[in-house]
C-alpha cells in the first residue's frame, strides 16, 4: 500500500521556468491538500480539494496552480518560479474533507536559483 | 484571522520524564484539532485528535488536553523516549463549515536527552 506519493523528491530550477509536482493517493480519499515548509515557518496551506472537481485556495497560494484531475490525482503548477517558492513541499490527503486524520507524502524538496 | 500557533519553539527534556507541548488557536469556531508528529526528512504523522464537545483524549501514552475557554491545546507525551524527539505541529479546521480546511501552527522541536 504506497499511501500518497510525491514526484519528483527533488528539483532544481531556474527563476522564471515552469513545473509540475504530481501527487496521487491509493486510498480512495477524497479531499486532497498541498503545503509547504519553510524553516520557522510551520506547514502552510497553499490549495485543497475538499472533493473531487472542487479546489479552493488556502493561506498562500499565489504563484501556484493546481488541478484535481481525477480522485487519485492532485497536481501543483508553478508557472514562473521565483527564489521566494524554494522550500518542501508535502501532498496530503484524507477520507472526509472536515474530519479525520490527514495522510501525508515524504515530501517534494524545490530549490529555485 | 485564522491564527495557530505554538508556546515554545524548542522543549528539551530528560528521557523518562513527561512532556508537555502547547498550542494556541485565535479561531474561536475551531471545532476539530489534529497533532502531528514530524521527524527530520520524513511527512507529518498523525498523533492524535480532538473534537471540540471533548476535554481530554487519551492515546498510547499520549495526551491531548482541550481548553475552549482560553482557546488551548496540549499534547502531553508519558515516559519521554528518545524516538520522540521530533517537530510537533498542532493544526485546526472548523468541522462545521464543512470547508476541509486544515491549518497548522509553527511548531516546537522537542529534545530528548539520554
Amino acid at each position: 500500500n504506497a499511501g500518497v506519493t510525491q514526484t519528483p523528491k527533488f528539483q532544481v530550477l531556474k527563476t522564471g521556468q515552469s513545473m509540475t509536482l504530481q501527487c496521487a493517493q491509493d486510498m480512495n480519499h477524497n479531499s486532497m491538500y498541498w503545503y509547504r515548509q519553510d524553516p520557522g515557518m510551520g506547514l502552510r496551506l497553499i490549495y485543497y480539494s475538499a472533493s473531487e472537481g472542487t479546489t479552493d485556495k488556502g493561506e498562500v497560494p499565489n504563484g501556484y496552480n493546481v488541478s484535481r484531475l481525477n480522485k487519485r490525482e492532485f497536481s501543483l503548477r508553478l508557472e514562473s518560479a521565483a527564489p521566494s517558492q524554494t522550500s518542501v513541499y508535502f501532498c496530503a490527503s484524507r477520507k472526509r474533507q472536515n474530519t479525520g486524520e490527514l495522510f501525508f507524502g515524504e515530501g517534494s524538496r524545490l530549490t529555485v536559483l | 484571522g485564522e491564527s495557530v500557533g505554538l508556546h515554545l519553539p524548542t522543549l528539551s527534556v530528560q528521557e523518562g520524564d513527561n512532556s508537555i507541548i502547547n498550542c494556541a488557536y485565535s479561531n474561536s469556531a475551531s471545532d476539530y484539532f489534529i497533532w502531528y508528529k514530524q521527524e527530520s526528512g520524513k511527512g507529518p504523522q498523525f498523533i492524535i485528535d480532538i473534537r471540540s464537545n471533548m476535554d481530554k483524549r487519551q492515546g498510547q501514552r499520549v495526551t491531548v488536553l482541550l481548553n475552549k475557554t482560553v482557546k488551548h491545546l496540549s499534547l502531553q507525551i508519558a515516559a519521554t523516549q528518545p524516538g520522540d524527539s521530533a517537530v510537533y505541529f498542532c493544526a485546526e479546521n472548523t468541522w462545521a463549515s464543512n470547508t476541509g480546511k486544515l491549518i497548522f501552527g509553527q511548531g516546537t522541536t522537542l529534545q530528548v536527552k539520554p
